[in-house]
């Protein structure tokens, strides 16, 4: 099945700790997106990246970091989480870049910096 | 830098039209507009695609007018289940990989 595999779905952290959300698609999909989403605030794109090696910055990419050394994953690393990075995040992943078409995306990674 | 904006929620009875329009005043010359559904704590899925004038597919229509600079998602006789966000979706600038969502638009649908 053709999907965008998020890890973990939950997680509650310390303020400070490093974390990892992973995310792999199976789809041979060059572009790939991060995106954390609040109430009242939509989507906001993280990062993203065209392909391997090739990462640019979104609309609030700082706190957070990512890697692609390989084409089906792509990593959000969050160095020193604080609170205010509490929020949904969400991996995406598609085969035409900018164009938005058939974007598919993960189930979501809640995440509690307390 | 294209922004979209969008009205920030709408409610609508069962079995009307809906209507919902984005703007989008800065889209580059060669770049598409996209709408997405999502439902809660589920991630968006694509609905329709368009560049100008009109799409249709089998859940709804794009309409595109010649400026470019807005276009409208129509859906045909809403149901309960279409109660979801609505967003709108342009890169963000001419050569730009940036891809900006709006804040969406949530369609509340009565019975």
């Amino acid at each position: 099945e053709a999907q965008v595999t998020q890890n973990p779905r939950y997680l509650i952290t310390v303020t400070g700790k490093k974390l990892t959300v992973t995310c792999s698609q199976n789809m041979n999909h060059e572009y790939m997106s991060w995106y954390r989403q609040d109430p009242g605030l939509g989507l906001r794109q993280i990062y993203y990246s065209m392909n391997v090696e090739v990462t640019d910055k979104g609309d609030v990419p700082e706190g957070y970091k990512v890697s692609r050394k390989e084409k089906r994953n792509f990593p959000l690393i969050l160095e020193s989480p604080s609170p205010n990075q509490t929020s949904l995040y969400f991996c995406a992943s598609s085969p035409i870049p900018r164009q938005g078409r058939g974007y598919t995306f993960g189930s979501g990674t809640r995440l509690t910096v307390v | 830098l294209a922004k979209t904006t969008q009205p920030i929620s709408m409610d609508s009875y069962e079995g009307q039209e809906v209507n919902i329009t984005c703007s989008h005043n800065n889209i580059a010359t060669n770049d598409y507009i996209t709408w997405y559904q999502q439902f809660p704590s589920q991630g968006p899925r694509f609905i329709i695609q368009g560049y100008k004038t009109k799409v249709t597919n089998e859940v709804a229509s794009l309409f595109i007018p010649a400026d470019r600079k807005s276009s409208t998602l129509s859906l045909p006789r809403v149901s309960l289940s279409d109660t979801a966000v609505y967003y709108c979706l342009v890169a963000a600038g001419a050569g730009s990989y940036q891809l900006t969502f709006g804040k969406g638009t949530k369609l509340s649908v009565i019975p």
